[in-house]
């Protein structure tokens, strides 16, 4: 089974300095997908940025940018010119290539980010 | 466009009843997925529809049931509610593909 892993409880930025959030997995897959997500107070869980696996170069959108590091199965979240608004918990998810498999998530214990101003 | 809704937001019951949770998709989307969010076990899968099929399950005892409709509407149910069944249930739906979710703001249940 898939397990992801999110070892940083919290982290604390300064307004406008950059933070990177860590995410580890383990699958004997070679074709997944993996994903993070905001969960701000209101609860939406929101698609911050994601990643295929086939694909070498890292995502990004916008301050967030990953590095995926396929054979060290680790997926780390990059959030620059960090803003209040980034505060959130952040969950990094992962699901399988296999279409029998559906579109189940598996997600990490998640990291709370706390933005001082 | 609409997003995910969830319906009601907050609920209270009583341990023994049983309550039945609601998710309207994307319009479009006809994968809704089901999860439990809680501070000890985290984001758990519960299950997964597709075209009115559930198409993949969690470890989640046959207490925890659904169904998806023809207008791609899921409904979840819980039977016999324990207290350890108080959560935040989200609800997410998908083109599929793994072009991501969009998920609902939850349904925040409260067994006492």
């Amino acid at each position: 089974a898939q397990t992801v892993t999110q070892s940083q409880p919290e982290m604390s930025v300064q307004e406008a300095e950059t933070v990177t959030l860590s995410c580890t997995y383990d699958t004997s897959e070679s074709d997944y997908y993996l994903f993070w997500y905001k969960q701000p107070p209101s609860r939406q869980m929101i698609l911050v940025i994601r990643q295929e696996a086939y694909k070498q170069q890292n995502a990004t959108e916008n301050r967030f940018s990953v590095n995926f590091q396929k054979a060290a199965k680790s997926f780390s979240l990059k959030i620059s010119d960090s803003q209040l608004g980034d505060a959130a918990m952040y969950f990094c998810a992962y699901r399988r290539e296999i279409k029998a498999a559906g579109n189940k998530l598996t997600f990490g214990g998640g990291t709370r980010v706390l933005v001082k101003p | 466009k609409a997003g995910v809704t969830q319906t009601p937001r907050y609920l209270i019951k009583t341990r023994g009843q049983q309550v039945t949770l609601s998710c309207s998709p994307i319009s479009g989307h006809r994968s809704v997925s089901w999860y439990q969010q809680t501070p000890g076990q985290g984001l758990q899968f519960l299950f997964e529809y597709f075209s009115e099929t559930q198409r993949n399950k969690g470890n989640f005892p046959g207490r925890f049931s659904g169904r998806q409709f023809s207008n791609s509407r899921s409904e979840m149910n819980v039977s016999t509610l324990e207290l350890g069944d108080s959560a935040l249930y989200l609800c997410a739906s998908s083109l599929g593909g793994g072009r991501g979710y969009t998920f609902g703001s939850g349904t925040r249940l409260t067994v006492v």
